[in-house]
């Protein structure tokens, strides 16, 4: 199946300093990504969905300062986190959906981000 | 917005026993349904999904879901279970036109030997 590389796959940053995160397709084209959080024992929360060559769209209740995305070709999507607080701490999925119709988006291996 | 439930959220079984967790959605128009696998520190995987055609989807390991429409559910089923089956499974659909995926909350299946 399709690859995504998410890196870094942990990272610790200090307080009030930005982090970024990678996300490449590895063996496709992906027009769409997604970047996702996952609380502890909590399901996937959808933070924005990112489109090649435009702006990404936030979801309700993300601050887009805070968690920009940038989505400058096919195969790649970051995510920085910026001014990182202990509360940013959780670990960030991104998924890449491919531009042809009728396929899954395929998932990173996800980061899990320390705030400390 | 579409909406995701799964009413089960940690399911213990024995191996050899039978298992279906449950997925209802909310929307009313055309759906893309999914369901994945988080196996203990690894990333999620598509244990199988519904695009059209044949409500009755088959899967990877054994797993098999049913889309009924009339009950916006898409159930997941593995006749037997086994000790490897432990992990987390999150349903999810995708509706027409869109392209984010929403997903449930999660189900953790822990399978004893």
């Amino acid at each position: 199946g399709a690859v995504v590389s998410q890196h870094p796959s942990r990272v610790i940053c200090k307080s009030g300093t930005s982090v970024k995160i990678e996300c490449r397709s590895l063996d496709f084209q992906a027009t769409t990504m997604f970047w996702y959080r996952q609380f502890p024992k909590k399901s996937l929360m959808l933070m924005a969905t990112s489109n090649e060559g435009s702006k990404a769209t936030y979801e309700q209740g993300v601050e887009k300062d805070k968690f920009l995305i940038n989505h400058a070709s096919l195969t790649l999507s970051t995510l920085t986190v910026t001014s990182a607080h202990p509360e940013d701490s959780s670990f960030y999925i991104c998924s890449a959906l491919p531009w042809t119709e009728n396929t899954e988006a395929f998932f990173g291996q996800g980061t899990r981000l320390t705030v400390v | 917005a579409q909406s995701v439930s799964q009413h089960n959220h940690h399911v213990i079984l024995s191996e050899a026993a039978s298992l279906e967790l449950g997925c209802n959605y909310s929307y009313g128009g055309t759906v893309n349904l999914f369901w994945y696998v988080q196996y203990p520190g690894q990333h999620l995987q598509l244990l199988l999904k519904y695009f059209s055609g044949d409500p009755l989807v088959k899967g990877i390991k054994g797993f098999e879901a049913e889309f009924i429409k009339s009950k916006f559910s898409f159930n997941l089923r593995k006749p037997s279970v086994q000790w490897s089956d432990t992990a987390e499974y999150f349903c999810a659909v995708r509706t027409g036109g869109y392209q984010k995926v929403t997903f449930g909350t999660g189900t953790k299946l822990q399978v004893i030997p």
